[in-house]
């Protein structure tokens, strides 16, 4: 079975500060790996996914994240945090080829001060 | 192409009460799953559907069931409501099951009270 751990549930960072939110995951078979926002009263929307290519995956809004096989981890950065950044993320994994079945973990509200 | 499509978007029912809520996917789209988000729980699994065809579920119990029709709309139902049933619940749509990425509607906020 899949498991995802997001350590810190709150994050807060001033504007212009590096951004990073921790993802370990744990799963028997090599993974694909998602990482999600939620801004409140919306649904969730994808910003990168690992799919067994490379291993540093850009996504939308100058976030990235990288794939380290040997920690378990799929850590979410931005260079410089802006205002519109405050959301909740959430880290989720699923198998390939498997079923439809994101397992997301409990999620890390961020926080931009100004 | 118009994203997932969830209706209704807010829903009050009281305790004892069964409720349906609807996902209409993007177009093309065939597979859709459901989540479950609570404060206290997270977003949980609660079912995928392919073809009519309920190929997964989660661990939920009997009182919370859906389906999926010929044009891939997906319904799901949730019957003698608790409490705790509380919850957004989100579909995600795929244009088949093995692909790896899963677009999610707005949500359905269900209160029970």
């Amino acid at each position: 079975a899949q498991s995802v751990t997001q350590l810190g549930s709150h994050v807060s960072v001033s504007e212009g500060a590096l951004v990073l939110l921790r993802c370990n995951y744990s799963s028997s078979v090599p993974p694909y790996l998602f990482w999600y926002v939620q801004y409140p009263n919306q649904g969730l929307q994808l910003l990168l996914k690992y799919t067994s290519a490379a291993t540093l995956v850009k996504g939308i809004n100058g976030f990235e994240a990288e794939f380290k096989k040997s920690e378990t981890s799929f850590h979410l950065t931005k260079p410089s945090a802006h205002m519109s950044d405050a959301a909740e993320y959430f880290c989720a994994v699923n198998i390939p080829g498997g079923a439809q079945k994101l397992v997301f973990g409990q999620g890390t509200r961020l926080t931009i001060n100004p | 192409k118009a994203g997932v499509t969830q209706t209704p978007r807010y829903l009050i029912k009281t305790r004892g009460q069964q409720v349906t809520l609807s996902c209409s996917p993007i177009s093309g789209h065939r597979s859709v799953s459901w989540y479950q988000q609570t404060p206290g729980q997270g977003l949980q699994f609660l079912f995928e559907y392919f073809s009519e065809t309920q190929r997964n579920k989660g661990n939920f119990p009997g009182r919370f069931s859906g389906r999926q029709f010929s044009n891939s709309r997906s319904e799901m139902n949730v019957s003698t409501l608790e409490l705790g049933d509380s919850a957004l619940y989100l579909c995600a749509t795929s244009d088949r099951p093995s692909t790896d990425t899963q677009y999610f509607g707005p949500g359905t906020r269900l209160t029970v009270l």
